[in-house]
């Protein structure tokens, strides 16, 4: 197991486009996360899911913002109609047990770059 | 989430043990100390983690004072590649909520 993989690493747009990232946490982990970071700042969490069903979606995701995780596996986060703002590392995350008391691994990231 | 406070930098020379500190003063008695550190151009990794004893692991240990109201993370010898931004994070639910760290400079 090679650990979170998220893919692509580098996606640049133009404003008004729809991305869509894909997560794919360490097999048999039920939970996943999302989170943003801009520069500067640490991770801000955006949404988790415990195996297929999205638990938790935090106010700073706009309705431009979906994630899904079908089957309980693989995750993406779409987001439509991008803006500038939106330029960010966007992370994912996967843990076995809650993190409340269990260790959460950590992909590297996808770097959105809206121009 | 209770907030912590963090130094925003501290520095360090290489093979010193560096102490690295964290206040949450508001801390309530489910909350769990965690300390992630992010490398540059890396996500974030867990460092440790504890409720209320002490704890040691191979990256580092925890203290925690008796009060709870405030926490050490300790590297007992620090190394160019423990150069990062150290994240204390409390928490009760099943999620993180970073605050902007410590980031840690260590010179050769």
């Amino acid at each position: 197991d090679t650990g979170v993989s998220q893919n692509p690493r580098h996606k640049i747009t133009k404003r008004g486009q729809n991305v869509t990232f894909r997560c794919d946490p360490i097999s048999e982990h039920n939970r996943l996360y999302w989170y943003r970071q801009t520069l500067g700042q640490g991770p801000e969490f955006l949404t988790y899911f415990q195996n297929e069903a999205q638990l938790e979606k935090s106010r700073l995701l706009s309705d431009r913002f979906s994630a899904e995780r079908p089957k309980g596996s693989f995750s993406t986060l779409e987001i439509q109609r991008t803006e500038q703002g939106d330029s960010a590392m966007y992370l994912c995350a996967s843990s076995q047990l809650p993190t409340t008391w269990a260790e959460a691994f950590f992909g590297q990231g996808t770097r959105l770059t809206v121009v | 989430d209770a907030k912590t406070t963090q130094p925003n930098s501290m520095e360090s020379n290489e093979e010193e043990p560096v102490h690295l500190p964290c206040n949450h003063s508001t801390i309530s008695g489910t909350d769990y100390i965690h300390w992630y550190r992010q490398l540059p151009s890396q996500g974030p990794e867990y460092v440790i983690h504890g409720l209320t004893s002490n704890v040691n692991n191979r990256m580092a240990s925890l203290a925690i004072a008796e009060d709870r109201k405030s926490s050490t993370l300790i590297l007992h010898r620090a190394t160019l590649r423990d150069a990062a931004v150290y994240y204390c994070i409390l928490t009760n639910t099943d999620k993180l909520i970073f605050g902007t760290g410590t980031r840690l400079q260590v010179f050769p």
